[in-house]
Formats: C-alpha cells, structure tokens, sequence
C-alpha cells in the first residue's frame, strides 16, 4: 500500500516564494505528480518527477528524491490567484494499473 | 475542444434510491478513473477502467457500481447501499503510455452529490 503525507495548510505573502513538501512510503514507485485544485474545480496538473533532482516550469519547480521519500513543489512569485490546494499523487510500479494515490492536499492561502 | 465531460454538476439523491453520474471523454484515452473527494481530504479511488468492457475495483468500491460499454464513455452508479454519499466526484482518463510512463490523468469539472 502507500502512505502520502503533505501539510494541511500553509500561508504566504503575495510576491514570495512558498516550499510544499510530500512524504511517501510505497511498496513500488514509479513517478510522482504534482496538481493544483481550486475550491470546488477540478484538479489540474502541474509537474511529473520520477528521476531524482528538480524540474522547473515556470514560476513552479518540482524536486524529487526517491532514496528519502520525498518530494517538493516550490512556487516563485506567489500570485492570489495561486490560493488553492495542492495535492501529491504517487504511482505504484511499472505496469500498475491502478495509477494514482493521493496525499490529502495542502491548502496554500496567498496573502496581499 | 477535446475534454472530460460530467453531468450533472449537482445531483441530489432520495434515501434508497439509485443515481448514475455521467462521465465522457473525447480525448480517446484508453483508462478511465473515477475519485470521492470529500472536504479537506485527497481523492479515493473507487473504481478504474483501463480497457472498454473491463473494470476494477479501487479503494473504496463498495456502494458503487461501474459499466465500460464504450470507450468514450464510463458511468457510475451511487446505490443505496452507499450509506454516505455526499461527496465531490470526480472523474479521470489517461493515456496508456510505454511502461505506464508519465502520462497525467486529466480530470472532468466533478459532480457534487447531497442527500435530501
């Protein structure tokens, strides 16, 4: 099974920069996805790791260390329009049918 | 515009009674997910579809019933026999990609479903 852990909530101030960090326990790994949902929308997607190091994409970057379990969204430049939740997905190994699951989200709130 | 269809946005159900929420893609993906989200908490996988007339059991199945008929399409029945139904649904596809490789699930606008 898998064990997804992420803050509930954070704050921040309009302007900086905001680090979301994701523990997992997993029996298989093979990717991690990071998504953005705003209250009552659906999820989007934001980044993809399954190598370790960081990916950028914009104002967000992604970090991945698989020996740790660990993971990170890091948010540049933080905007209002960036107050949703975020949410970890982790996938079980190669050829897992079932894809996804879910950490319980973290609530970021930006403030002016 | 290719996307992810669900219908209806809000749904109410009397006690006992059975009601089918609506998914189509037109994204021609081959796996098909359906998720209960409830407040302040991740997405439950309930039931998943990675080929048409195939289907498995998630995390949370029990109370739900699924059909894959076609490939577009991927319908979910609340019955009465979910005792709480209240919940945000969404539903997903995704690619089937080499290996299962990176290929992010895309999600509909979701369903909300009350109890009256």
């Amino acid at each position: 099974g898998q064990n997804i852990d992420q803050p509930t909530e954070m704050t921040a101030t309009e302007g900086a920069i905001v680090q979301i960090n994701c523990t997992y326990q997993t029996s298989g790994f093979n990717g991690l996805f990071w998504y953005q949902q705003h209250a009552g929308e659906a999820p989007t997607f934001l980044s993809y790791n399954v190598l370790d190091g960081l990916e950028e994409k914009g104002r967000f970057s992604s970090f991945l260390s698989r020996s740790k379990g660990y993971s990170y969204l890091l948010l540049k430049e933080l905007q209002m329009k960036d107050s949703a939740s975020y949410l970890c997905a982790v996938r079980d190994g190669p050829g897992s049918a079932r894809q996804l699951t879910f950490g319980s989200g973290t609530q970021l709130t930006v403030l002016p | 515009d290719g996307g992810i269809t669900q219908s209806p946005k809000y749904l109410f159900r009397k006690e006992g009674q059975n009601v089918t929420l609506s998914c189509e893609q037109n994204l021609n993906h081959d796996a098909m997910y359906w998720y209960r989200q409830d407040p302040g908490q991740g997405l439950r996988l309930i039931y998943y579809s990675q080929i048409v007339n195939d289907f498995q059991k998630g995390d949370i199945a029990e109370g739900y019933s699924v059909s894959r008929e076609k490939k577009e399409s991927f319908p979910l029945t609340v019955t009465s026999a979910q005792k709480n139904p209240t919940a945000f649904y969404l539903c997903a596809s995704s690619t089937k990609g080499a290996g299962y490789s990176n290929q992010p699930q895309h999600f509909g606008d979701g369903t909300r479903l009350s109890i009256l």
